[in-house]
């Protein structure tokens, strides 16, 4: 079981969009639609965004989004602002070899300039 | 909204067994709606996913602790434990416990930090 494989680093300056980006294998990501996103703020609980690919939980700004094609799921965050700087990580439903897992990607960095 | 808290020793030695227990309020832990999970992060570090068990008792584990751990459930204290035995000092990290729904760790606790030191 890998990690899924997320941009070490993305920067935006504020109002602008950004995507991070999330790729798997067809084990994980390509298989399931069970993709879900995650903000980090430092010394902080990660916060879940986005389930099922492109579910928002209620509270959740309408100005992040999810997608996915193929082997790669993206997380879309529109109108930067500064209180978005922070890390983000992807996760997906696994499997192999007949057994279920979860998978976490290594993480993106946002630094909003 | 369910709500979860860590609780076990801060400082473990290395080659014993780790073992922390998640107590979960807001909700049953029989609930059939969620498995629970323990997700760790080394410092500085990303996240990884320890594994999850539902209030049956089935468990699913990173295949690449499993030798490792052991997860159970106390559904009368509404508890549920991890054990990771023969710990090193790459063990030391913040362990997190969440609720998982449909794979997505969704309430998350506040983290407990646990290092592995002689």
């Amino acid at each position: 079981q890998s990690a899924l494989t997320q941009p070490a680093s993305v920067s935006g300056s504020p109002g602008q969009s950004i995507t991070i980006s999330c790729t798997g294998t067809s084990s994980d990501v390509g298989s399931y639609n069970l993709v879900s996103w995650y903000q980090q703020h430092p010394d902080k609980a990660p916060k879940l965004l986005i389930s099922e690919v492109t579910k928002r939980p209620s509270g959740v700004s309408n100005r992040f989004s999810g997608s996915k094609s193929g082997n790669t799921a993206s997380l879309t965050i529109s109108g930067l602002q500064a209180e978005d700087e922070a890390d983000y990580y992807c996760c997906s439903h696994a499997s192999e070899g007949g057994s279920a897992s979860v998978v976490f990607g290594g993480g993106t960095k946002l630094t909003v300039l | 909204q369910v709500q979860l808290q860590e609780s076990g020793p801060g400082l473990v030695k290395p080659s014993e067994t780790l073992s922390l227990t998640c107590t979960v309020s807001g909700d049953s832990i029989s609930s059939p709606s969620y498995h629970w999970g323990w997700i760790r992060q080394p410092p500085g570090k990303g996240l990884e996913w320890i594994g999850s068990i539902y209030y049956s008792g089935n468990t699913y584990y990173n295949p690449s602790l499993k030798s490792r751990v052991t997860m159970s459930v106390d559904t009368s204290q509404n508890q549920f434990s991890l054990k990771l035995s023969s710990v090193t000092a790459a063990d030391t990290a913040v362990y997190y416990c969440a609720s998982e729904y449909s794979s997505s760790p969704t309430y998350w606790g506040q983290g407990t930090l646990v290092t592995v030191s002689s």
